[in-house]
C-alpha cells in the first residue's frame, strides 16, 4: 500500500493564481480530509469528506474547494491565491475513529508558497 | 477560539530521562484523544490513542494519561532517546472523524 499520497511536494504561486493538490488513498478509507499547518497553529481543518459525493467545511474552508468524486481520490483547489494561503497542507484519510484505536493517516504534505 | 492547547511550544531534555508533554482541552465532548509525532519535511504519524473512558494507556515507552475533570492530558515517553526529537501534537475528536489539533511541542533530547 502506498498509504497517502500528494502532489505537488512543493509549488510557488502568484497571487491571484488557482491550482489544485492534488490526494489519494490506497486504503479503502470512507474519511479523508484536508488541514494547513501554520507556525503555532498546529494543523487546522479546511474541508472534509465521509464519502464519495459528500464534502463538508472545517474550521478554514474560504478560499478552497473539494469534491470527492470516488473514494480514492480527494483534491483542493485554490481559486484565486492569496499570500495568507501560504502554509504545509496535508491530506488525511481513516475509517470512523470511534474510540477502536484507528487513528488517520497523513500525507507527506504539500509547501505551497503564494508571492 | 482553540479547544486544544498545548501551552509549551518546546522541550528540553537528556536522553535516558523522561520527557513529559502537557495538553489541554475545552470541549467537554470530546471523548477520543490521541498523539502525533512529526518530523520535519514528513507528515504527522500516530503514536498513542486513549478512549475516554480509560485513563491511561501504555505502548512500550510511551504513555498517555487522562484526567477528564481537568480536562487534561499527558503524554510521557520514558526513556528519551535521540530519536524522540520531534513535534508531538495532541488532537482531539467528539464525533468520530473531525480532529482538533494543539499548536505542537518541540522535544529536543540532547545526548
Amino acid at each position: 500500500n502506498a498509504g497517502v499520497t500528494q502532489t505537488p511536494k512543493f509549488q510557488v504561486l502568484k497571487t491571484g493564481q488557482s491550482m489544485t493538490l492534488q490526494c489519494a488513498q490506497d486504503m479503502n478509507h470512507e474519511y479523508m480530509s484536508w488541514y494547513r499547518q501554520d507556525p503555532g497553529m498546529g494543523l487546522r481543518l479546511i474541508h472534509y469528506s465521509v464519502g464519495a459525493g459528500i464534502t463538508d467545511q472545517g474550521e478554514v474552508p474560504n478560499g478552497y474547494n473539494v469534491s470527492r468524486s470516488t473514494t480514492e481520490d480527494f483534491p483542493l483547489r485554490l481559486l484565486s491565491a492569496a499570500p495568507s494561503q501560504t502554509s504545509v497542507y496535508f491530506c488525511a484519510s481513516s475509517t470512523r475513529l470511534a474510540g477502536g484505536g484507528d487513528t488517520q493517516y497523513f500525507g507527506p504534505g504539500t509547501r505551497l508558497t503564494v508571492l | 477560539d482553540q479547544q486544544v492547547k498545548q501551552n509549551s511550544p518546546s522541550l528540553s531534555v537528556q536522553e535516558g530521562r523522561i520527557s513529559i508533554l502537557n495538553c489541554d482541552y475545552t470541549n467537554s465532548m470530546f471523548d477520543y484523544f490521541l498523539w502525533y509525532k512529526k518530523y520535519p519535511a514528513e507528515g504527522p504519524t500516530f503514536l498513542i490513542s486513549i478512549s475516554s473512558i480509560k485513563d491511561k494507556n501504555e505502548d512500550g515507552r510511551f504513555t498517555v494519561f487522562l484526567n477528564k475533570s481537568a480536562k487534561h492530558l499527558s503524554l510521557h515517553i520514558v526513556p528519551s532517546q535521540p530519536g524522540d526529537s520531534a513535534v508531538y501534537f495532541c488532537a482531539a475528536t467528539r464525533d468520530d472523524y473531525k480532529l482538533s489539533f494543539g499548536a505542537g511541542t518541540t522535544v529536543t533530547v540532547r545526548a
